[in-house]
């Protein structure tokens, strides 16, 4: 079946790079995403890479994709305190009409 | 810019009252949907809207109802709340059934 799993929690020192990974079971996917949630907000597009890519950096953001293993991992660099959220890694499946399935979200906290 | 507008914040129901939640866009996007997020669980859809006129069942559509009143809105009713349907509920649209999605801020819905 269809599923995306992701570690639940994470903890960095601020300035560390954080690396956020999520592996996924359907082969079929077009786009896999990485949204950002900070308390009490909804959910921010942070990233997204097609399916036929191995990588695409953003600033500090670098996401890699794995398509043989089924993994897909962000990377912050230099992490801030502003970075502290719940990440969420999903995908769309190709032929499937408005289909997103998403991790559970991985909290990444911050220590000094 | 607004992008996804949600209506209300925060709502307190008793079980058994009823209570449409309202979501609009102004990106001009085709397709909208509405998800339910639980603690652990990620995000769930309910229902979604491809386009216009047009409005389909999500993963978890029992016990609520849509209506997609024009392309920029679309509601999510519960005719008769139960506990189990506490939860923060998000609208989200995209200009396309594959396309990133864009969210809202979301509805608290606590039924006692």
């Amino acid at each position: 079946g269809e599923d995306v799993e992701q570690s639940l929690f994470l903890s960095v020192r601020e300035g560390d790079s954080s690396v956020i990974n999520c592996t996924y079971t359907d082969s079929s996917s077009t786009y896999l995403y990485w949204y950002k949630q900070e308390p009490g907000a909804g959910l921010q597009l942070l990233t997204y890479i097609f399916s036929n890519m191995d990588m695409k950096q953003d600033q500090r953001l670098t996401v890699l994709l794995n398509k043989k293993d089924k993994h897909l991992s962000l990377r912050i660099a230099d992490t801030q305190t502003g970075d502290s959220a719940i990440y969420f890694c999903a995908e769309t499946l190709f032929g499937s009409a408005s289909k997103i399935i998403f991790g559970s979200g991985t909290r990444l906290s911050i220590r000094p | 810019n607004a992008g996804v507008t949600q209506t209300p914040k925060f709502q307190v129901l008793k079980t058994g009252q009823s209570m449409t939640l309202q979501c609009a866009q102004d990106m001009n996007h085709n397709s909208m949907y509405w998800y339910r997020q639980d603690p652990g669980m990620g995000l769930r859809l309910i229902y979604y809207s491809a386009s216009e006129g047009t409005t389909d069942k999500g993963e978890v559509p029992n016990g609520y109802n849509v209506s997609r009143l024009n392309k920029r809105e679309f509601s999510l009713r519960l005719e008769s709340a139960a506990p189990s349907q506490t939860s923060v509920y998000f609208c989200a649209s995209s200009t396309g059934s594959d396309q990133p999605q864009h969210f809202g801020d979301g509805t608290r819905l606590s039924i006692l």
